[in-house]
């Protein structure tokens, strides 16, 4: 089976300070995209960031960035100056099979501490 | 915020009913997905449709069924609820483009007693 795998069931961060969500994956294609997206408590999921497999620049998105390594198949989700806003649920997703669907990781719940 | 609505945001009913989910979208996205989440736990893949009249199962076996008649509209159902059932279910929607981002409604809460 390919899986997504973040590896850090929860974490927490002091406001304004930086955090890192990690986050690796199994395939054998070579063309994919990966996401983050983030799920506040009883609120929708929404997405935050996402990187095509074959571009080599990392996306950012105003205070979200990632760290995407091909080779080694990881896709880490960085967070600059965390707002309490911030605190919820992370889960890495990608794209399976050239198609449309997506396979979870388990997620990650952030807490950001005031 | 994404022009998805998904309908009762939580639902308490007894074993052997028969159930529901409703969920619209505003967009006009063609392609139309039902996730499966237990708590603290993965979004797991139950169905999909690339437009009208076009419905597959996922990667995650479930007893329920769907069907897209209309574009905005992709009702989730289970003919005999069981407390297996129990979860949270997911609507989301994306644009025809490939690969284009993923949007969610709020999620059903189900619990079968």
């Amino acid at each position: 089976a390919q899986t997504v795998t973040q590896s850090q069931p929860e974490m927490s961060v002091q406001e304004a300070e930086t955090v890192t969500l990690s986050c690796t994956y199994d395939t054998s294609e070579s063309d994919y995209y990966l996401f983050w997206y983030k799920q506040p408590p009883s609120r929708q999921m929404i997405l935050v960031i996402r990187q095509e497999a074959y571009k080599q620049q990392n996306a950012t998105e105003n205070r979200f960035s990632v760290n995407f390594q091909k080779a080694a198949k990881s896709f880490s989700l960085k967070i600059s100056d965390s707002q309490l806003g911030d605190a919820a649920m992370y889960f890495c997703a990608r794209t399976q099979g050239g198609s449309e669907k997506l396979v979870f990781g388990k997620g990650t719940k952030l807490t950001v501490n005031p | 915020e994404a022009d998805i609505y998904q309908t009762p945001r939580y639902l308490v009913i007894g074993t052997g009913k028969k159930i529901t989910l409703e969920c619209s979208q505003t967009m006009g996205h063609d392609k139309m997905y039902w996730y499966q989440q237990d708590p603290g736990m993965e979004l797991h893949l139950i169905h999909y449709s690339y437009g009208v009249n076009s419905t597959e199962k996922g990667d995650l076996s479930s007893e329920s069924t769907v069907s897209r008649i209309r574009t905005e509209h992709f009702p989730l159902t289970l003919e005999s609820a069981r407390p297996s059932h129990t979860s949270q279910y997911l609507c989301a929607s994306s644009h025809g483009s490939l690969h284009q981002p993923q949007h969610f409604g709020d999620g059903t809460r189900l619990s079968i007693l």
